[in-house]
Formats: C-alpha cells, sequence, structure tokens
C-alpha cells in the first residue's frame, strides 16, 4: 500500500521564480495538507484541501496557492520566489471523518531559493 | 490557537539508557496530542498519540507518553534507548473539533551515543 509521495524530492530556484510541488495521499485518503518546515524549527501548517477546495488556511501570504485535483492529489505553487521560503515542503494526507485527525506524511520536496 | 513548547532542543545520551523528551502545550480548547520522529532526509512518522482515555500512551519502538492535563504535558520517555533512535522528534497537537491541523514544537533532537 503506497503512502503518500512527493515530487520532486529536491528542487533549486532563484528568486522571483515560480516552483509547483506535487502529492498523491495515500491511498484511500481524501484530505491533503501542506506544511512547511524551514531549517531547524518544526513545521508550519500551510493550507489543507478537501474537495478540491481550501478548507483552511495558515499564516502564509498569497504568493502560496494550492489546488486538489478530483483524485484527490494536491499541488503547491508558490509565486515571486523568496530566500526565505527555502524549506523543507511537507505533504500529509488523512481520510475525513476518520476521526482522531491523524496525519500521514510524505518525505517532502526540499527547495532551496538561491 | 494552541501553541507546543518542546523544551530542550538536543538531548544527548549513552546507548540503554533512559531517556525522557519533554514538551508542554497550551490551547483554549481540547486538544488531541502527538508525537512524530523524523530520521535523516525523511518524512514525520507518528510514533503515538493521545485521543482520549488512559493517560499512558504506548507508540511503536518502545517509545510511550503521559498526558498531564494539569500540567499540560506530554513528556516522551524511553527506559533503553538504541543508537537507532537517533532522529528528530516533534510534539505536536491539534483541537478535538477542528480539521486535523497540527501545531508543532521545534523539535528535540535525541542523539544517542555507544
Amino acid at each position: 500500500d503506497a503512502g503518500v509521495t512527493q515530487s520532486p524530492t529536491h528542487l533549486i530556484k532563484t528568486r522571483g521564480q515560480q516552483v509547483t510541488l506535487r502529492c498523491s495521499p495515500k491511498s484511500g485518503h481524501d484530505t491533503v495538507s501542506w506544511y512547511q518546515q524551514a531549517l531547524g524549527q518544526g513545521p508550519q501548517f500551510i493550507f489543507q484541501y478537501y474537495e478540491e477546495e481550501e478548507r483552511q488556511r495558515g499564516n502564509f501570504p498569497d504568493r502560496f496557492s494550492g489546488h486538489q485535483f478530483p483524485n484527490y492529489s494536491s499541488e503547491l505553487n508558490v509565486n515571486a520566489l523568496l530566500l526565505g521560503d527555502s524549506a523543507l515542503y511537507l505533504c500529509a494526507s488523512s481520510l475525513q471523518g476518520s476521526g482522531a485527525n491523524v496525519l500521514t506524511f510524505g518525505a517532502g520536496s526540499r527547495l532551496t531559493v538561491l | 490557537a494552541q501553541s507546543v513548547t518542546q523544551l530542550d532542543s538536543q538531548v544527548p545520551v549513552f546507548e540503554e539508557a533512559p531517556v525522557e523528551l519533554r514538551c508542554n502545550y497550551s490551547s483554549s480548547v481540547s486538544v488531541y496530542l502527538f508525537w512524530y520522529v523524523q530520521y535523516p532526509n525523511q518524512g514525520l512518522q507518528l510514533l503515538l498519540k493521545y485521543l482520549s482515555g488512559s493517560t499512558l500512551v504506548k507508540g511503536i519502538n518502545g517509545f510511550e507518553a503521559e498526558f498531564n492535563k494539569s500540567q499540560t504535558s506530554f513528556h516522551l520517555r524511553k527506559p533503553s534507548v538504541h543508537i537507532s533512535d537517533t532522529a528528530e522528534y516533534f510534539c505536536a497537537v491539534s483541537e478535538l473539533m477542528g480539521y486535523s491541523t497540527l501545531t508543532f514544537g521545534k523539535g528535540t533532537m535525541l542523539l544517542v551515543s555507544p
């Protein structure tokens, strides 16, 4: 049973560019959340998608946007990249209504902005 | 809003010694509590969770944690650590009535040496 898969695993961009990260949730899960983990910090919640809509959002600017597709996979887009956007971006999936609020995390996409 | 404080950024221990990683939280509502582990260059793996019931929770790899409501703590313990336990450990909370959004602490690096 495949867990959460993310791509790409590593990427390098320059300031001002745009990036798209992709996530396939664990089989049977319908909710996808994105987290940003800066070096030496805990993950911070960016937003959550359910039924192809953004359901909840953390304290991140509008440069961060996302999408969820009918097959429950998701994309995270970041525009006008800043040096401070360098981080590990983690995707997590869960099943709505399953209770317990247990998330399954992917291995992450490490973004370096030069 | 919730917050999580992990009191130690780094905990060095010798192999086979016991260890405790401390976690305190703050929240105006009832929460679920979690411990996740992150091995180098990997995503987050759930160690254990407290949802309700017994305040002593057992997880994978011999770890356990105790929920103390009066002290708003959820400390992680292991009676005898192995070299392979070397990793970053994150304490997290989510609202009982929320959308499974996690608020993480900054993490504690457990360093196990021979």
